[in-house]
């Protein structure tokens, strides 16, 4: 039963346009929502996060957007540049005990073509 | 600085052998977790230590899987009687402590264990 859900395995976008990638969530416990980023043979590394308290976060070409009523989080990458392409995963955390447990989707592959 | 390193990067095996997959944190985070990663799947929590001790090691899938932090800072995943579906990438990452629910975790490169 898969808590987080990336429904796209890939994506492709031309360089300079927007990526969209969209995630699902079914626990209404979760509350703090992450993407990490992968390049091959490397680790995850953090990307952006949202609080369940706001519904917009914005670092640079990245923003995440949340709506919770949908169980609904995207990561918008604006404008898309070739180094990102990569794996991108949703991450959720919940407030409760097991707080510390990341739980992930199965990634989407993003490939920006220049 | 140094970031979280895990030995060997890969690790090819034989089915029921016994292999070791070590993690060296960032120093000073107490919070240490293992998560494994699948073919095609995200990764999945196995357990995690705040210091010495195993706080949760709910995600571990048998009693085949073990591991250990003696010092408060490398850890040791350890499998004994391998199986060809513990095939993965096991990845282990850092935090600074894991009471707050906004700690980052910083991940390692993993390791690649092959079950043949």
């Amino acid at each position: 039963d898969q808590q987080v859900k990336q429904n796209s395995p890939s994506l492709s976008v031309q360089e300079g346009r927007i990526s969209i990638l969209n995630c699902d969530y079914t626990n209404s416990m979760f509350d703090y929502f992450l993407w990490y980023k992968k390049y091959p043979a490397e680790g995850p590394t953090f990307l952006i996060s949202i609080s369940s308290i706001k519904d917009k976060n914005e670092d640079g070409r990245f923003t995440v957007f949340l709506n919770k009523s949908a169980k609904h989080l995207s990561l918008h990458i604006v404008p898309s540049q070739p180094g990102d392409s990569a794996v991108y995963f949703c991450a959720a955390k919940g407030s409760g005990a097991g707080s510390y447990q990341l739980t992930f989707g199965k990634g989407t592959k993003l490939s920006v073509i220049p | 600085g140094a970031g979280v390193s895990q030995t060997p990067s890969n690790k090819v095996t034989e089915k029921g052998k016994y292999v070791e997959l070590r993690c060296d944190p960032i120093s000073g985070h107490t919070a240490l977790y293992w998560y494994r990663q699948s073919l095609g799947q995200g990764p999945e929590f196995l357990i995690y230590f705040q210091g010495t001790g195993a706080a949760d090691d709910s995600g571990l899938p048998n009693d085949r899987f073990f591991a250990v932090r003696p010092e408060g800072s490398v850890s040791t995943l350890k499998i004994q009687r391998t199986e060809r579906g513990d095939s993965a990438v096991y990845l282990c990452a850092s935090s600074l402590t894991a009471s707050t629910l906004y700690n980052e975790q910083f991940f390692g490169p993993g390791t690649r264990l092959t079950v043949l």
